[in-house]
């Protein structure tokens, strides 16, 4: 069964410090893979995806994320960690051939002052 | 360009009911999909519509239909509400084209939907 997973439900990090939060994927093919955001009481936004080409893509606010075949895996990272990245982070993939998204159960990112 | 909107944001039905939920896609946008949002479950796809048609469909009963109108805008229906139907009902919408999601989705802010 295709699936995405991110083992970690909640990630703290001090402001300043580098994030990463983790999404490893077993979908058949060559995926494509995304990140969303949720901020309280609203929906989902995009930040980043992966199609085809290079394996470090570059997303919105900074947000950066490998793709890595032999791990199956799309960790999202960032540099430099703001208090306003705090929020709810998603990894989704959708199998080729369909039209709907295959979510990851969401990473809580809490970045500290 | 205006972003995706649903109505209404908040509902209160009790048990039995039936509810209906509207999304407006963005401008020239003619994929409209459908997921539920629940603490316990995540996030779960009901289905997806291009060009009025259903392409895709989740493992939700049958309770749980959807339509889309020449213009994009799409509503789903629930009938039969269950107290487990509670659950943030997020509508997406993409320009939808080609085989698969290769184009990113836009999020609504979504209808909380109580069930009593």
């Amino acid at each position: 069964a295709q699936s995405v997973a991110q083992p970690e439900d909640q990630v703290n990090v001090a402001e300043g410090n580098p994030l990463t939060v983790k999404c490893t994927y077993s979908v058949s093919g060559n995926p494509y893979l995304f990140w969303y955001v949720q901020y309280p009481n609203r929906g989902l936004q995009f930040l980043l995806k992966y199609i085809t080409g290079d394996n470090l893509v570059k997303g919105s606010y900074g947000f950066e994320a490998e793709f890595n075949k032999s791990q199956t895996s799309f960790h999202l990272k960032k540099p430099s960690a703001l208090v306003s990245d705090s929020a709810l982070y998603f990894c989704a993939v959708p199998p080729r051939g369909t039209y709907k998204y295959i979510f990851g159960t969401g990473t809580r990112l809490k970045v500290l002052a | 360009k205006a972003g995706v909107t649903q109505t209404p944001r908040y509902l209160i039905k009790t048990r039995g009911q039936q509810v209906t939920l509207s999304c407006s896609p963005i401008s020239g946008h003619r994929s409209v999909s459908w997921y539920q949002q629940t603490p316990g479950q995540g996030l779960q796809f009901l289905f997806e519509y291009f060009s009025e048609t259903q392409r895709n469909k989740g493992n939700f009963p049958g309770r749980f239909s959807g339509r889309q109108f020449s213009n994009s805008r799409s509503e789903m229906n629930v009938s039969t509400l269950e107290l487990g139907d509670s659950a943030l009902y997020l509508c997406a919408s993409s320009l939808g084209a080609g085989t698969s999601l290769v184009n990113e989705q836009f999020f609504g802010p979504g209808t909380r939907l109580t069930v009593l």
